[in-house]
């Protein structure tokens, strides 16, 4: 069964550090997401990707978050100058195309943690 | 997308249905109801989802109130390994609201 990998499992950087969060969707999935989980917190949605561009983005989602679709296969995250609030398990999340209906399957995260 | 109330937590006894309650009733005509599970720190895994109709797959059925501003999680058969935060988020899809959700303890 095709399935959302993400790389790193885990990444540890330090505060001002850049870090770029690799994902690869479901090969014919047209729509991505960013969520990122605080530990023991609520899963909170960062941004949505379509079609090249960011459809939909979060408060959370700032000038410090840049997404990317490099190729055809690859959707990365990447935050520019980290901080230690940054410290989170970061999902990725890809959705097909059916109108009004777009159950989103998830990654198994990569954990950030932030020193 | 439409807020959702759910019980902060549940416990079913192994072998069990476990039927999970969620309120959604700021839901509107065109938005799905989607039900996902998280696993300790794993990604959500997406269950199941449905619009007016009740609806069925190989994990669970899902019931919806005819005024659809509530619907049921049905898990037949509970096994420890279905223990997880179980949330439920209405919307078109395109960035889900994840409450605090219900934590399903199976109990054996």
């Amino acid at each position: 069964e095709p399935e959302v990998t993400q790389t790193p499992s885990h990444q540890v950087t330090q505060m001002g550090q850049e870090v770029i969060l690799r994902c690869v969707p479901i090969s014919n999935h047209l729509y991505f997401y960013w969520y990122r989980q605080i530990l023991g917190q609520k899963v909170e949605f960062l941004v949505s990707f379509y079609n090249n561009e960011i459809s939909e983005k979060s408060e959370i989602f700032d000038d410090q978050f840049s997404v990317e679709r490099p190729d055809g296969s690859n959707f990365t995250l990447k935050i520019r100058s980290t901080k230690l609030e940054d410290s989170a398990m970061y999902f990725c999340a890809s959705s097909g195309y059916r109108v009004n209906s777009y159950e989103q399957y998830f990654g198994p995260g990569t954990r950030l943690t932030v020193t | 997308d439409a807020k959702t109330t759910q019980p902060t937590s549940m416990d079913c006894a192994e072998g069990r249905a476990a039927n999970l309650p969620c309120n959604h009733s700021t839901i509107s005509g065109n938005e799905y109801v989607y039900w996902y599970r998280q696993i300790h720190s794993q990604g959500p895994q997406y269950i199941i989802h449905g619009l007016k109709n009740n609806e069925t797959n190989e994990m669970a059925s899902l019931i919806i109130t005819e005024d659809r501003k509530s619907s049921t999680l049905i898990l037949p058969h509970a096994t420890l390994r279905v223990t997880a935060v179980y949330y439920c988020t209405g919307g078109y899809g395109q960035n889900f609201v994840f409450g605090p959700g219900t934590r399903l303890s199976v109990l054996p």
